[in-house]
């Protein structure tokens, strides 16, 4: 099965420290998403790839947070100083049609 | 302002029987809808999907309509089965300030009971 694969499932990390997640979409997968989600919230959009283009990053996505797609293949998620308000699911999503599918997603907490 | 609502958090539904959720959404610019199912700790798991040119998606027990006048979509699962309880998310997807975008809804907890 060659679905999307995100590393690492959790992640536990103090305040101030630097964390991040790594996403292998469908190889065919275009396209990827990634997305924040909380206890009780569907997954909120965050940044959107088109090969190794970011076209768009959510105003969610503050100065603390960078995303990269180098060569259009696996994305990189980093957060720099973390803060306990960033705890949450960090789902990623990818397409080719209008179908997205989406990894396991990585749990961080914030200590 | 939420574009996609679920507005029942819960459903509790006998096993064997139809299971009914709801959706409804507020920009008539989207063309394609979703609906997920997730388990806890677990990333969303793409279920049934259908366009905005057609009012039925049918895919053995689970069928989604599209009341495009109404702005409302719906999933029947029928018949309903114990694993089928978990939280179920709908999407709308269309082109938002220049790119592809998707919104979720705040999901609808199912529980099946046996």
């Amino acid at each position: 099965d060659t679905g999307v694969s995100q590393d690492p499932r959790h992640k536990i990390t103090k305040r101030g420290q630097n964390v991040t997640f790594r996403c292998d979409p469908i190889s065919e997968h275009n396209r990827l998403y990634w997305y924040r989600q909380t206890l009780g919230q569907g997954p909120e959009f965050l940044t959107y790839f088109q090969n190794e283009a970011q076209l768009e990053k959510s105003r969610l996505l503050s100065d603390r947070f960078s995303a990269e797609r180098p060569k259009g293949s696996f994305s990189t998620l980093e957060i720099q100083r973390t803060e306990q308000g960033d705890s949450a699911m960090y789902l990623c999503a990818s397409r080719t049609g209008f179908e997205q599918f989406f990894g396991p997603g990585t749990r961080l907490t914030v200590l | 302002d939420q574009q996609v609502k679920q507005n029942s958090p819960s459903l509790s539904v006998q096993e064997g029987r139809i299971s009914i959720l709801n959706c409804d959404y507020t920009n008539s610019m989207f063309d394609y809808f979703l609906w997920y199912k997730k388990y806890p700790a677990e990333g969303p798991t793409f279920l049934i999907s259908i366009s905005s040119i057609k009012d039925k998606n049918e895919d053995g027990r689970f069928t989604v309509f599209l009341n495009k006048s109404a702005k409302h979509l719906s999933l029947h699962i029928v018949p309903s089965q114990p694993g089928d309880s978990a939280v179920y998310f709908c999407a709308a997807s269309g082109i938002i300030s220049g790119t592809y975008k998707y919104i979720f809804g705040t999901g609808t907890r199912l529980k099946v009971l046996a």
